[in-house]
């Protein structure tokens, strides 16, 4: 069906990586971002992308594939202040800028 | 950097009570939109308005009213609060064509009892 889907969880550790996946089904594309967001406080916006391939921007990489449907937020050399969760969200093709938004990625980095 | 206010911050409310959420923004964006965050749903787009003194609905409309006077401010009205709409709302804005990235406020926690 329509939607944006991610895994629940993700664990990784201090100083190595994590990818965070995202899948999508929606009706058209115009799109794609990635939102950090930690416990009680409010989404911060981290990455749009709307051509495939893979973008580097340091700590914070993503990829697309728009034939596939599929993104994911990269993040290296990890921290343990990269525990949060991670949004994927969609923009529809029209006017209104609307964001089709996952669950969210919980990821948890352990020492 | 983008700057988006909202108050209150967190609210309790009777079932049945008026209330009214504000957000305000010094972004000069023309879109802002209203989002209600609970466990199991993710953020879920309520109304959301592109010019000023209009708003259009969002997804899960139903019990809730906005309200745009200017193009800083945008409310959100719930008439008579209901238990399930007991959560946290989100207040965001973006620009105009080539500018997508929404800003986010600080939120509002709301609990009706």
């Amino acid at each position: 069906g329509q939607g944006v889907e991610q895994p629940d969880n993700l664990m990784s550790v201090e100083g190595t990586f994590a990818r965070v996946n995202c899948t999508y089904s929606t009706s058209g594309f115009n799109g794609l971002s990635w939102y950090q967001q930690r416990e009680g406080h409010a989404p911060v916006f981290l990455s749009y992308v709307v051509l495939d391939g893979l973008k580097d921007s340091g700590h914070f990489s993503t990829f697309l594939s728009r034939s596939n449907g599929y993104s994911y937020l990269l993040l290296t050399e990890l921290q343990i202040k990269d525990s949060a969760s991670y949004l994927c969200a969609v923009r529809e093709t029209g006017n209104t800028r609307k964001l089709i938004f996952g669950l969210g990625t919980t990821l948890q980095v352990q020492p | 950097e983008a700057a988006v206010t909202q108050s209150p911050r967190s609210k309790v409310a009777v079932t049945g009570g008026k209330v009214t959420l504000s957000c305000h923004q010094t972004n000069n964006h023309d879109y802002m939109y209203w989002y209600r965050q609970d466990t199991g749903h993710g953020l879920r787009l309520i109304h959301y308005s592109y010019v000023a003194d209009s708003t259009e609905k969002g997804d899960i409309p139903d019990g809730y009213k906005a309200s745009r006077p200017s193009q800083e401010n945008f409310s959100l009205i719930l008439e008579l609060a209901s238990l399930s709409q007991t959560a946290v709302y989100f207040c965001a804005s973006s620009g105009g064509l080539g500018q997508d990235t929404q800003y986010f406020g600080p939120g509002t926690r709301l609990l009706v009892l």
